[in-house]
């Protein structure tokens, strides 16, 4: 089955960019999906179709996918980004929904 | 606003059913494919089961198939899971989640979950 691997944590000062990696073999060819996920909260759509914004999402959000990598960015980030983040795929050959083991994100 | 509000999760013993329900609100309900999305507290997501706007077509993860089934009630608004032979490995929290088509889009709603706990 296809397989999503994201860093389990990563660490970030307010006001620097945060790139959070999502693994996958050939994952370029899917389409990805990002979430954020406080404590205690529903998961929330960031992007959707690899760099998509849904309405309501601050541009400080941004999202690329290319060979086996897929990459969101978060620009000038704040005390409130800590979360967790889960990239997301569609296994087209099981029509499966395959999600990433998610990162932690810690502003120091 | 759309609201997405799950019920029916609690305490029950291995072997033993429990059937959830999600209420939806403020969405064109018979538009969203639906989903149940668990994890377990601690850890990260794992996708349960998928069912297409009209039931016509229904997918499970492996480790629920032939356990769990999900249905819909468009004239109700709101979509179950019921589980069957339920295992410690299925303690989780229950997600209902929404999403207008798939391989492109992603969970565009989410409900806030029903905890379930599968212990003796």
């Amino acid at each position: 089955s296809y397989v999503l691997t994201q860093p389990p944590s990563l660490s970030v000062a307010p006001g620097k960019t945060a790139r959070m990696t999502c693994g996958g073999d050939s994952i370029g060819t899917k389409s990805v999906q990002w979430y954020q996920q406080r404590p205690g909260q529903a998961p929330v759509l960031l992007i959707y179709y690899d760099s998509d914004r849904p309405s309501g999402i601050p541009e400080r959000f941004s999202g690329s996918n290319s060979g086996n990598t897929a990459t969101l960015t978060l620009s000038r980030v704040e005390a409130g980004d800590e979360a967790d983040y889960y990239c997301q795929v569609w296994d087209v050959n099981t029509d499966h929904v395959i999600f990433g083991g998610g990162t932690k994100l810690t502003v120091l | 606003e759309v609201q997405l509000v799950e019920s029916g999760g609690g305490l029950v013993q291995p072997g033993g059913s429990l059937r959830l329900s999600c209420a939806a609100s403020g969405i064109t309900f018979r538009d969203f494919w639906l989903s149940w999305v668990r994890q377990v507290p601690g850890e990260g997501l794992e996708w349960v089961a998928n069912i297409k706007q009209d039931g016509t077509e229904t997918i499970y993860v492996d480790s629920v198939k032939d356990r769990f089934t999900i249905s819909r009630d468009n004239a109700k608004n709101s979509l179950y899971l019921h589980m069957s032979s339920l295992r410690a490995e299925d303690t989780a929290v229950y997600f209902c989640a929404a999403f207008p088509r798939p391989y492109s889009s992603g969970f565009d709603y989410w409900g806030h979950g029903t905890l379930v706990t599968v212990s003796s």
